[in-house]
């Protein structure tokens, strides 16, 4: 059974271009959340993608978007990067619930933006 | 909000002892979860344990425990007879108003010695 699979591992940009993550779920999950970790912080929530639609956003910028196919990938895009965009970007999947389901994450893809 | 605090940023153990790693938080909520999550160095995120509020009992899994103080807001992780396999970063973890997002804190590097 595979686990949560992103792609690609390292990208390398350059300011003001556009950028897109992939994310495959595990196995029977239909949830798939964003996070951005920044170099010695922890993950910080991007948005969250159930039935195609996007349910949850947190504090990021409208640069920020993403997709949810009927196979439940995920897709994040990024427009217009800042040098601040430098991260790894981590997907996760879960099954919906009430805030106790385990999060399965990905292996991360490490963006670098110069 | 939610927020999410780990005072330790960097903690060493030797190898068969025990470590503590801290973790306060803050929440409105009455009923929630709390997550202990483990990024070792080749970065894939994994649950490590999980504590319901309601429950007064505190959780434990192999060699990890909490200690869970809902009063206090405090939910410790304890780890015992560590092995060097738990090097690692240590993420204290609340999810959001009944939802998957999850607040992390900043995290603990925990490095076991042999």
């Amino acid at each position: 059974d595979a686990g949560v699979t992103q792609s690609p591992t390292h990208l390398i940009k350059t300011r003001g271009q556009q950028v897109t993550l992939r994310c495959s779920p595990k196995s029977g999950h239909d949830t798939v959340s964003w996070y951005q970790q920044a170099l010695g912080q922890g993950p910080q929530f991007i948005f969250q993608y159930y039935e195609e639609e996007e349910r949850q956003r947190g504090n990021f910028p409208d640069r920020f978007s993403g997709h949810q196919f009927p196979n439940y990938s995920s897709e994040l895009n990024v427009n217009a990067l800042l040098l601040g965009d430098s991260a790894l970007y981590l997907c996760a999947s879960s099954q919906p619930g009430e805030g106790g389901n385990e999060q399965y994450f990905g292996p991360g893809t490490r963006l670098t933006v110069t | 909000a939610q927020t999410v605090t780990q005072s330790q940023p960097e903690m060493s153990v030797q190898e068969a002892e025990t470590v503590t790693l801290s973790c306060t938080y803050d929440t409105s909520e009455n009923n929630y979860y709390l997550f202990w999550y483990k990024q070792p160095p080749s970065r894939q995120m994994i649950l490590v344990i999980r504590q319901e509020a309601y429950k007064q009992q505190n959780a434990t899994e192999n060699r990890f425990s909490v200690n869970f103080q809902k009063a206090a807001k405090s939910f410790s992780l304890k780890i015992s007879d560590s092995q060097l396999g738990d090097t690692a970063m240590y993420f204290c973890a609340l999810p959001q108003g009944g939802s998957e997002k999850l607040v992390f804190g900043k995290g603990t590097k925990l490095t076991v010695n042999p």
